[in-house]
């Protein structure tokens, strides 16, 4: 089975703090993701990358931005980090063909104060 | 507006019993479909996909797809307690399924 590991697995941050959550994985996928999940809004995508040093904005990428230094892994940044930003965040990965399954991680749980 | 819209949003059956999900896009784009499952504190899962209308069949699952209406259907077979978990559909357009769109999900909850 495909490994997609996430650290850490939950963090406290403050207003206006840098998070920066990390996502590893061993599938030698070429596409990996951020989602984050808010009940009520299912899993929704905030930046994607299909190339190590190269990055895609998905649909609520303002306020956060990404980093894809290899293709093992993707990191997902926030700068001023806002109470709004308190959810959970799924990393995935997927084949380069398209229509490919995605292969979630087991999240970060990211809580702002 | 939520593209991807599903129903109901919660579901309750009885073990072995039949439970039916539901789901439909208001994109006409978006032409392929998943099923995706989540386990409490875990990452979604995926269960199936389904790209032609009509039937598809895995195991206890059936997935449905109607592309003129949009609209595509879940059903478990014998739920076990196991099958309780959150059910999210995700659809894309074609050639683009590295840009999936997600409903807001429906809880499922088998009673043994």
């Amino acid at each position: 089975e495909a490994a997609v590991t996430q650290s850490p697995r939950s963090k406290v941050a403050v207003t206006g703090g840098k998070v920066t959550l990390s996502c590893h994985q061993t599938n030698n996928h070429d596409y990996m993701y951020w989602y984050r999940q808010d009940t009520g809004h299912g899993l929704r995508l905030i930046h994607y990358s299909y190339v190590a040093d190269s990055t895609e904005k998905g649909d609520i990428p303002d306020g956060y931005k990404a980093s894809r230094p290899s293709q093992e892994n993707f990191s997902l940044i926030l700068e001023l980090a806002s109470l709004s930003q308190t959810a959970v965040y799924f990393c995935a990965s997927s084949d380069a063909y398209s229509n490919e399954r995605l292969f979630f991680g087991h999240g970060t749980k990211l809580s702002v104060l | 507006q939520q593209k991807v819209q599903q129903s109901p949003e919660s579901l309750s059956v009885p073990e072995g019993g039949m439970a039916s999900l539901n789901c439909t896009s208001s994109d006409r784009n978006f032409q392929y479909f998943w099923w995706y499952r989540q386990h409490s504190g875990e990452g979604p899962k995926a269960l199936m996909s389904i790209f032609s209308d009509g039937d598809k069949k895995e195991g206890r699952f059936t997935a449905h797809l109607n592309k003129a209406s949009l609209h595509v259907s879940l059903h478990i077979r014998d739920s076990q307690p196991s099958d309780s978990a959150l059910y999210f559909c995700a659809a894309s357009e074609q050639g683009m399924g590295y840009k999936l769109t997600f409903g807001t999900g429906t809880s499922l909850l088998v009673d043994p």
